[in-house]
């Protein structure tokens, strides 16, 4: 079985700009979660989902940043515009309501110049 | 509220020497405990969990882990280290029926050396 897709896996871009990233979660799994990982600030959990609906988003840092997920194949993390200190790898992953524990994705390598 | 606090955030064994590494946890009620592995430039793999029913867990590459309510501890050990456990390795719990939403230590740098 396929596990957590993201792309891109590696993103460069230049401040100002607009970032999208994507996640297809492990099919099943109804709950979806974004995460940052930088090497001052560790594993921070920005938002997650539960059945396509966002259930706590406090971690989102700034109105810079915003998720969907229009459906329970597919969602996205936007950051507009974008940053250098957002340079950071994020992370999804999934989980099914049946079972404990998280899928990790892969990870994108977002780099903000 | 929960919390997990993993001592040492740099552990540095020789190959084939023991592995432990330390994770404590406060939780309001009965936790489910994780340990997961990253190595360089990867996601975070899932090693082994604690549910419920029989307290020493076997996960994969040899590692297990003990859940000790009375210490609420959940260290993760390994008989003889190798070189490719270099990684990192979080602690983590979560309430069920919580959305699965994890809280995670700030992690433990394994280093084999020879």
């Amino acid at each position: 079985d396929a596990g957590v897709i993201q792309s891109p896996r590696h993103e460069v871009t230049e401040m100002g700009q607009e970032v999208t990233l994507r996640c297809k979660p492990i099919s099943g799994h109804n709950s979806l979660f974004w995460y940052r990982q930088t090497m001052m600030r560790g594993l921070e959990l920005l938002i997650y989902f539960n059945n396509n609906v966002p259930i706590d988003d406090s971690g989102m840092p700034e109105d810079r940043f915003s998720a969907k997920m229009p459906n329970a194949s597919f969602s996205t993390l936007k950051i507009q515009p974008s940053e250098p200190r957002d340079s950071a790898v994020y992370f999804c992953a999934s989980s099914s309501g049946t079972a404990p524990g998280q899928f990790f994705g892969p990870g994108t390598r977002l780099t903000v110049l | 509220a929960q919390s997990v606090t993993q001592l040492g955030s740099h552990v540095s064994v020789s190959e084939g020497a023991l592995v432990l590494l330390r994770c404590n946890y406060s939780s309001s009620v009965p936790p489910y405990l994780f340990w997961y592995v990253q190595y360089p430039n990867q996601g975070l793999q899932l090693l082994l969990k604690y549910t419920t029913g029989a307290t020493l867990v076997k996960g994969i590459n040899g590692f297990e882990a003990e859940f000790k309510k009375s210490e609420t501890s959940f260290h993760l050990t390994k008989p003889s280290a190798h070189m490719s456990d270099a990684a990192e390795y979080f602690c983590a719990v979560s309430e069920w029926g919580g959305g699965n939403k994890l809280t995670f230590g700030t992690g433990t740098q394994l280093k084999v050396e020879l």
